[in-house]
């Protein structure tokens, strides 16, 4: 099946940094790529959609210029959280749209300190 | 607006017995149902999926699901737990706006006692 992968897996970082998590579909081309965030025993929550070559569509309540968002290729999304806090610790999952379903990478494990 | 609800936060099962793990869902439309596990610090995997066709579906790991129109259900099911099936569980309507968005369950842990 479809393969997605996520760089890096674990980041600890210091409150007021930026970090960068990669998400890329290896063996298919994914015109459509899906950010979300799990919160610990909690569901994923859709954070937004990135579609190749145009701006993502951030849903209601994700601030946009916190969460940067680029899908620069058709096998490549980037997540770029700007000035972290430790409220954004969490789990980030990334997924690729391959016709009609979407394959999730493993996840990023983010924690800010 | 599409939804799914997952009703029970958690199932324990005995191992060796039949599992269920309950989604109800509400859509427009047809509706494309998935189900996934995710084990501690992992990512989703994907269990099964109904698209259209036969209201049994066969998965991965020998589990199967129901979907019942009449009832908007579809159900996970296994004949025979292991312990290593605990995990949490996600049942996902994909949304039929022509997003391709997935709207997730809450989550259900499945817990099998040895």
């Amino acid at each position: 099946g479809a393969v997605v992968s996520q760089h890096p897996s674990w980041v600890i970082c210091k409150s007021g940094t930026s970090v960068k998590i990669e998400c890329r579909s290896l063996d298919f081309q994914a015109t459509t790529m899906f950010w979300y965030r799990q919160f610990p025993k909690q569901s994923l929550m859709l954070m937004a959609t990135s579609n190749e070559g145009s701006k993502a569509t951030y849903e209601q309540g994700v601030e946009k210029d916190k969460f940067l968002i680029n899908h620069a290729s058709l096998t490549l999304s980037t997540l770029t959280v700007t000035s972290a806090h430790p409220e954004d610790s969490s789990f980030y999952i990334c997924s690729a749209r391959d016709y009609h379903e979407q394959y999730f990478g493993p996840g990023t494990r983010l924690t800010v300190t | 607006a599409q939804s799914v609800a997952q009703p029970e936060d958690q199932v324990n099962v005995a191992e060796g017995n039949p599992l269920t793990v309950k989604c109800t869902y509400s859509v427009s439309g047809n509706p494309y149902l998935f189900w996934y596990v995710q084990y501690p610090n992992r990512g989703l995997q994907f269990l099964l999926k109904y698209i259209t066709g036969d209201n049994l579906v066969k998965g991965s790991y020998g589990f199967e699901a129901e979907f019942n129109k009449s009832q908007t259900s579809f159900h996970l099911k296994k004949p025979s737990a292991l312990v290593s099936d605990s995990a949490l569980y996600f049942c996902a309507v994909r949304d039929g706006g022509g997003t391709y968005k997935y709207i997730f369950g809450t989550g259900t842990r499945l817990k099998v006692l040895a």
